[in-house]
């Protein structure tokens, strides 16, 4: 069966510090993968989305970017982290576009 | 006008109760609705899929009315585990298929 794992868990970082979220999927190939931030009292906003290695689409403009460097692996990353980076971030996939699946997210808090 | 539009409640309901929710949505292109269930400080996890014809899960009603955009969830004989909040999230065409969420319906089931 298919899962996807995502760590940490919690991240509490100072401003202006590097960010970097991990997201891993098992049990499929070449899923299409995205990264969504939920901030508190907001809906899920799709950051990024990826179709395969290396393609990498953004939805919202912003200090983050995505990488895909292997298959099943999809990478959050900022260079100097804002307080507005705060939220709940989720890695997701879709087995060609039927639902998601959401891995347990990370809870970045940024002081 | 919000893609998707859905009353953020809190509904608070006796246990037993049916409570429904509702959720609006902008683009009469949209082409697949789901239903799905988050918990407190977790993930979404699919609760259902919403079919024109309707679709029944147990005590779980989703209905799609394609002429006014709107779907619908109706929980019957509401459990205190039902309590959790209730996202709507539509699909539109875009590629990689566009997918927006609501911002959730929170549901309380007091005892």
């Amino acid at each position: 069966s298919q899962t996807i794992h995502q760590w940490p868990a919690t991240l509490v970082q100072p401003v202006g510090s590097p960010l970097s979220l991990e997201c891993t999927v098992e049990g499929t190939s070449n899923p299409n993968l995205y990264w969504y931030r939920q901030a508190a009292g907001r809906g899920l906003q799709l950051l990024f989305y990826s179709v395969g290695i290396g393609q990498i689409s953004s939805e919202v403009p912003q200090n983050l970017s995505a990488s895909r460097p292997q298959d099943r692996q999809f990478i959050l990353s900022s260079k100097k982290l804002l307080l507005s980076d705060s939220g709940f971030y989720l890695c997701a996939w879709s087995p060609g576009g039927y639902g998601y699946t959401f891995g347990s997210g990370t809870r970045l808090t940024v002081v | 006008r919000k893609e998707v539009e859905q009353d953020p409640g809190p509904f608070n309901v006796p246990e037993g109760a049916t409570v429904a929710f509702n959720c609006t949505y902008s683009n009469s292109a949209s082409q697949s609705f789901f239903w799905y269930r988050q918990d407190c400080r977790k993930e979404p996890k699919l609760l259902m899929s919403v079919y024109s014809s309707g679709n029944e899960d147990g005590r779980f009603t989703a209905q799609l009315n394609r002429a006014s955009q709107y779907i619908s969830l109706l929980i019957r004989d509401s459990k205190l585990s039902d309590s959790a909040t209730y996202l709507c999230v539509v699909t539109n065409s875009g590629g990689y298929q566009k997918v927006t969420f609501g911002i959730g319906t929170k549901l309380q089931v007091i005892p």
